[in-house]
This record gives structure tokens, C-alpha cells and sequence, in this order.
């Protein structure tokens, strides 16, 4: 069972950057792709991006276009989220998920999640 | 965006009881709906796909239903250890949002 590995958790200042990784176990995203689901406290999910690592593409929430940055290195099977302009309202557990890719019989393409990574917490405080 | 509108919004049952959660789309979703599982402090957990279809190692009392935009969730016998939140998300239009969560209570 692949496992996902993500980076500790950060504590920020309102204005600035944070970098999240997610190492797939194995070191590589095969065919799949990574997506960012974020959880603030006391709160629901919320997805925010995907990355499809074998097609080098990306596309992220309309919300979050302008503040965060989805990308991934096929080297190392390592994807990063990166949220900048950070404030008190992005403090939660962001987590990856890998996604599994398949294909309707309208050729419609689709991700689904199939595993969690276990979330790493941003904290944005003053 | 689509909406993803789950009822009820929490329950609570016996060991043994046959539950169900409704998740309701604002548009037709075909069956690009996923369900998962949280219990408190962890990560998420998947349970189903394309609204029907078990992850692996889910247990069989775990059971999906629906297309369109009308979706349930049904756990046939209650476990101590089902006790947590659950959600349903769409995977048809970005953003693909999720539901806002039911939580399972064992009386």
C-alpha cells in the first residue's frame, strides 16, 4: 500500500509563505495524481488543487489561484503545496491524497482519492 | 461551484443498527462521488468511489448508492469503532467539493 509522507508542521507570520511536501512512498507518483485537501478547526474538508505529475499539470481552486502553488518533482516523487499571503484564516491541517485516474464510457477523464496523507498543520499567527 | 449537502448533519444509533447518510449535489454529478470516513485527530480515510464501489480493505457493511444527484451511504450493522464524521465529495467539476460532514454517534 503506498503511503504518503508529509513535512512537519509550520508555524507562520500573517504575510508570509509556507512549502508543504508529500513524498510518495516508492518515490514515485506512476500515472496518478496529488491532491491538497485542507481542514481548518472544528471544520470540514475543503479541497484546494491537484497535480497530475506525468502530464506536468496543475489546477488549483479558483479561491486559492492567486495564493497557492501546486507542483511536484518526478525525481524524487516529492509534491508541494504553497500558499503565500498567508493569514489567520489559513491556519489548518493540510493534507495530499493520492488520486487514482480513469475514464467514462463518454471518455470524460476523472481523478478519485483512494489514499490520505496524515495532514501537516499551518498555524498563522501573529 | 457544485454543492454538496449532506443530512442529517449528525445521528446517533445502536451497536447493530442499519444507518444512512443522504448527500444531495446541486447538479448532476453522473457517479463521480466519493465517500469518506474521519475520525477525530486523524486523516481522513476512503471508503467508496464512483458511489459505489469499495476501497479495498473497507468492510462490506459499508454500502453506496446513487447517481445524478441524489447519493447515500449506508453502514447495514452499526460498530463501536464506525463512530466518526463522514463525508461525500464530487469529482465531476472543479472545485471538487465536499460535503459538509454527518457524525455518527454510538448511543
Amino acid at each position: 500500500q503506498v503511503q504518503l509522507v508529509q513535512s512537519g508542521a509550520e508555524v507562520k507570520k500573517p504575510g508570509s509563505s509556507v512549502r508543504v511536501s508529500c513524498k510518495a512512498s516508492g518515490g514515485t507518483f506512476s500515472r496518478n495524481a496529488i491532491t491538497w485537501v485542507r481542514q481548518a478547526p472544528g471544520q470540514g474538508l475543503e479541497w484546494m488543487g491537484r497535480i497530475v505529475p506525468f502530464q506536468d499539470i496543475s489546477n488549483v481552486a479558483q479561491k486559492f489561484r492567486d495564493r497557492v502553488t501546486i507542483t511536484a518533482d518526478k525525481s524524487t516523487g516529492t509534491a508541494y503545496m504553497e500558499a503565500s499571503s498567508l493569514r489567520s484564516e489559513d491556519t489548518a491541517v493540510y493534507y495530499c491524497a493520492r488520486e487514482i485516474g480513469g475514464s467514462s464510457w463518454d471518455n470524460y477523464y476523472y481523478y478519485y482519492i483512494d489514499v490520505w496523507g496524515k495532514g501537516t498543520t499551518v498555524i498563522v499567527s501573529s | 461551484d457544485i454543492q454538496m449537502t449532506q443530512s442529517p448533519s449528525s445521528l446517533s444509533a445502536s451497536v447493530g443498527d442499519r444507518i444512512t447518510i443522504s448527500c444531495r449535489a446541486s447538479q448532476g454529478i453522473n457517479n463521480y462521488l466519493a465517500w469518506f470516513q474521519q475520525k477525530p485527530g486523524e486523516a481522513p480515510k476512503s471508503l467508496i468511489y464512483a458511489a459505489y464501489s469499495l476501497q479495498g480493505g473497507v468492510p462490506s457493511r459499508f454500502s453506496g448508492s446513487g447517481s445524478g444527484t441524489d447519493f447515500s451511504l449506508t453502514i447495514s450493522s452499526l460498530q463501536p469503532e464506525d463512530s466518526a464524521t463522514y463525508y461525500c465529495q464530487q469529482y465531476k467539476s472543479n472545485p471538487y467539493t465536499f460535503g459538509q460532514g454527518t457524525r455518527v454517534e454510538i448511543k
